[in-house]
């Protein structure tokens, strides 16, 4: 499958300011990659649809303008979380198609704390 | 109509035993369903999936059976280890788009 690595691992920033978070494919050309975050002893939730090139798409109920999406090359995405708000602290994923379009291969995740 | 009901929230099985877990799902445009295996501070990890067009899928271990008509399918691990307490998520895909859409999970621990 493929590997995906994301950074920082764990980030603790002030309310107010902004923190971006990067998503690399390791050993696979990533066209589409996906952004999903999971709050404490909850699923996961897709927040959007991160696509090469062009403008990511956001899942319903997630502010395009709060969560920056930028998706430059094939094997980078990067999301934003801007002006952070101590309920935006989370455990953020990203993941990537592998060889066949239906399997994802997760990142390691980053731990957002806002305080 | 794109949930996928995961049950139960939490299991616990004596080592050597057999866990189940069972989901649920109404959304008939779902075409893979993938299990994954999450442990503490992880990302999630791919663990065997199936197609609607297959009854059952064996991987050592791990087994999925799936009921289309029933539209339903469980993941059973066979002889349960203490190294497999995790929390499972099973999941449908969603081919338009290529979403792949969660259960709640269960969190499994297996008692030694």
């Amino acid at each position: 499958g493929a590997v995906v690595s994301q950074h920082p691992s764990w980030v603790i920033c002030k309310s107010g300011t902004s923190v971006k978070i990067e998503c690399r494919s390791l050993d696979f050309q990533a066209t589409t990659m996906f952004w999903y975050r999971q709050f404490p002893k909850q699923s996961l939730m897709l927040m959007a649809t991160s696509n090469e090139g062009s403008k990511a798409t956001y899942e319903q109920g997630v502010e395009k303008d709060k969560f920056l999406i930028n998706h430059a090359s094939l094997t980078l995405s990067t999301l934003t979380v801007t002006s952070a708000h101590p309920e935006d602290s989370s455990f953020y994923i990203c993941s990537q198609t592998g060889q066949t379009y239906n399997e994802q291969f997760f990142g390691p995740g980053t731990r957002l704390t806002v305080l | 109509q794109q949930q996928v009901k995961q049950s139960p929230q939490s299991l616990i099985v004596q080592k050597g035993g057999i866990s189940i877990i069972n989901c649920a799902y109404e959304n008939t445009a779902f075409d893979y369903f993938p299990w994954y295996q999450q442990f503490p501070g992880k990302g999630p990890a791919l663990l065997i999936a199936i197609r609607p067009d297959v009854s059952e899928k064996k991987e050592g271990r791990f087994t999925i059976s799936f009921n289309k008509s029933a539209k339903q399918f469980s993941l059973h691990i066979m002889d349960s280890q203490p190294g497999d307490s995790a929390t499972y998520f099973c999941a449908g895909f969603y081919n338009q788009g290529g979403k792949l859409i969660f259960g709640q999970g269960t969190e499994l621990s297996v008692k030694p």
